[in-house]
């Protein structure tokens, strides 16, 4: 079975562009999550699809960052305009959402985001 | 005041010996805990998960939650050098995880 993956591995983009990060979580996770690690900070939740829904946008820092999931299958997370603060490891996870292991989140390679 | 607590290490061990690392975290209604291991520019690897007081083992791993004093800890017995890498306490009342900043085991041949 195939796990999260995310694309792409990196980023390097100047600041006031554009970019898109793209993740496909593991087949037949409905909860799909979007988390960054900024560094030396700890991980940190951004968001929460269950299927094509937002389940949970607490966690995205400014209107800024969109996140998409159309379909219920893979999920996006647009950066527009990219500032310096935005670089980071941006980390997608999925999990069943079934059964007493409902919540255990399996987690993608990631994708390193450098803005200059 | 952060969430979750890791001592950052590193915390070196030599092979064989058991490694003890441990978690606080402040959310009293959390409701399940989960332990990542964290391998250089990999990503977080789910090695436990633990939802009610007491010890769960799994091979090498035990985990240990104790939710009065807000305490989970990661027991791992004959450490060897592959364990070596950053483990990652996580935390959660339903589903948005809340992550400690790690703590950096170092196991030494």
């Amino acid at each position: 079975e195939a796990g999260v993956t995310q694309f792409p591995s990196h980023s390097v983009i100047e600041k006031g562009q554009t970019v898109t990060l793209r993740c496909d979580p593991i087949s037949g996770h409905d909860n799909l999550y979007w988390y960054r690690r900024v560094m030396g900070k700890e991980i940190k939740f951004l968001l929460h699809f269950v299927k094509e829904s937002k389940q949970d946008e607490s966690g995205m820092p400014n209107n800024r960052f969109l996140a998409e999931r159309t379909g219920g299958t893979y999920s996006t997370l647009k950066v527009q305009p990219a500032e310096l603060e935005d670089s980071g490891v941006y980390f997608c996870a999925s999990s069943q959402g079934l059964g007493p292991s409902y919540n255990e989140q399996f987690f993608g390679p990631g994708t390193r985001l450098t803005v200059l | 005041q952060k969430e979750v607590e890791q001592n950052s290490g590193p915390l070196s061990v030599p092979e064989g010996a058991i490694a003890s690392l441990n978690c606080t975290y402040s959310d009293r209604g959390s409701q399940s805990f989960f332990w990542y291991r964290q391998y250089s520019g990999k990503s977080p690897e789910l090695i436990m998960s633990i939802y009610s007081n007491g010890d769960k083992e799994d091979g090498r791993f035990t985990a240990q939650l104790n939710k009065a004093s807000q305490y989970v800890s990661l027991l791992i017995r004959d450490s060897q050098p592959s364990d070596s890498a950053t483990y990652l306490c996580a935390v959660t009342r339903n589903t948005p995880l809340v992550f400690g900043k790690g703590t950096r085991l170092s196991v030494i041949a």
